[in-house]
């Protein structure tokens, strides 16, 4: 099955530095990459997303890449901002008839002031 | 629209006591499911239900525990003879399998074994 490894675990980060988390995923087969958002004592929701016919996608402060050959992808969050503390989860899976989404570990991100 | 619904939001029992967990998916959400956070921890995937194809449960930690899901509708994840352990929110997920599998989670249920 898919194993999805998510690096770092902690992150801390001054108030208007980029912030970028880490991931890589083991099965060829997965097209589909969703990043997800908890904060604390709430529920995870989607920030971004990106398929395997994109390099990269971008949403104002927040990037994802994804490099096929080397099955990674990344979270580039710049400027970023006290709300932006989380934790974060990356994710992978395909979108064919089997769509069970494997999770990484989560990276707990801390902006501070 | 409606997001996806759990209850009860939180459910405290005593070791040795059942316990049944309600999901109420998104309408037309064909995809379900469950996944337990430990408190600080990751999403711990329990079990996926896809339409009508049988669900893959690899992820139930024991016999004690088991869901079930009429249709595209309504699930329940059932815990028997809940342990210490067993401590923790229970969160479920929908997602339309025509958009790949973004998912949608409910506001979790906080299960407290005492």
């Amino acid at each position: 099955g898919e194993n999805v490894e998510q690096h770092p675990s902690t992150l801390s980060v001054q108030e208007g530095d980029s912030a970028v988390i880490k991931c890589t995923y083991s099965d060829s087969a997965s097209n589909y990459f969703p990043w997800y958002k908890q904060e604390l004592g709430k529920r995870p929701q989607l920030i971004i997303d990106i398929r395997s016919n994109v390099g990269e996608k971008k949403d104002q402060r927040i990037a994802v890449t994804l490099n096929k050959t080397a099955k990674h992808f990344s979270l580039h969050i710049t400027e970023t901002q006290p709300e932006d503390s989380a934790v974060y989860f990356c994710a992978a899976s395909s979108s064919g008839g089997y769509q069970k989404v494997t999770f990484g570990t989560g990276t707990k991100l801390q902006v501070i002031p | 629209g409606a997001g996806v619904s759990q209850s009860p939001s939180n459910k405290v029992t005593e070791k040795g006591k059942d316990v049944e967990l309600r999901c109420d998916p998104i309408s037309g959400h064909t995809a379900l499911y469950w996944y337990r956070q430990r408190l600080g921890q990751g999403l711990e995937f329990l079990i996926y239900f896809q339409g009508n194809s049988a669900p893959d449960k690899s992820g139930l930690p024991s016999d004690r525990f088991s869901a079930e899901r009429t249709g595209e509708s309504v699930s329940t994840l059932t815990i028997q003879r809940t342990q210490q352990e067993d401590s923790a929110v229970y969160l479920c997920a929908s997602s339309l399998k025509s958009k790949g599998s973004e998912q949608y989670f409910g506001p979790g249920t906080r299960l407290t074994v005492t």
